[in-house]
């Protein structure tokens, strides 16, 4: 069955760093990988879209990698602030299939 | 347009009780879908609608739990003789359609006592 594998650790980091988090795939080929931020209580926000063909994305401080290869996508938040701290989802899907969700990881970005 | 609507906000019941939770999408979306989510897990894939029809429904999803999209609009969630490792929050999201973004609804937070 189809397996989505995010870091389980929170990942801590200084204020003006770089987080990278990733986020990897098995037993099926995504057409379309999604991203999404979740605030304690909330229900999930989009971020980004990147696509098979797509090597990578940006959405201002937002970058997204897409390694169909090693079935494997980076998530990047570049110049972190502390209103980043939240927990990010990816959710990698087939061109007919469903939203399905990774477990997440938390991001505390401390000043 | 005030994006996808859910009811109630909260909810508690005594076990064995049948609760039953509403979602209003964006208008026009064709996509509907249903997620539980605990504490520190991410949102668990319950079933989802692609218009009026009921596309797959998780094989880890009780016979308990049922839900329903008449006409292709709203849509309910319906969980009979509740459990307490039902309380969770429940989640409903919209999308035009499969390759584009989804947007959340609040969420329903169960509790079962």
């Amino acid at each position: 069955s189809q397996k989505i594998e995010q870091n389980s650790e929170a990942l801590n980091i200084q204020e003006g760093k770089t987080a990278t988090l990733t986020c990897n795939y098995t037993n099926y080929s995504p057409a379309y990988l999604q991203w999404y931020r979740q605030d304690p209580g909330r229900g999930p926000v989009f971020l980004l879209l990147i696509r098979e063909n797509e090597k990578e994305k940006r959405k201002e401080r937002l970058k997204v990698t897409f390694d169909t290869t090693l079935k494997q996508s980076l998530f990047h938040i570049t110049a972190s602030q502390p209103a980043d701290s939240a927990t990010y989802l990816c959710a990698p899907l087939r061109s007919w299939g469903k939203l399905q969700f990774g477990a997440g990881t938390q991001v505390v970005v401390t000043p | 347009d005030t994006g996808v609507s859910q009811d109630p906000r909260h909810k508690i019941t005594k076990r064995g009780q049948n609760v039953t939770f509403r979602c209003d999408p964006i208008s026009e979306h064709n996509r509907l879908y249903w997620y539980r989510q605990t504490l520190g897990q991410g949102p668990e894939f319950l079933t989802y609608f692609q218009n009026e029809a009921q596309l797959e429904k998780s094989r880890l999803l009780s016979d308990r739990f049922s839900a329903e999209r008449p006409k292709g609009s709203f849509s309910t969630l319906e969980i009979q003789r509740t459990e307490q490792g039902d309380s969770a929050m429940y989640l409903c999201a919209s999308s035009e359609d499969r390759d584009t973004e989804a947007f959340f609804g609040q969420g329903t937070r169960l509790t079962v006592v």
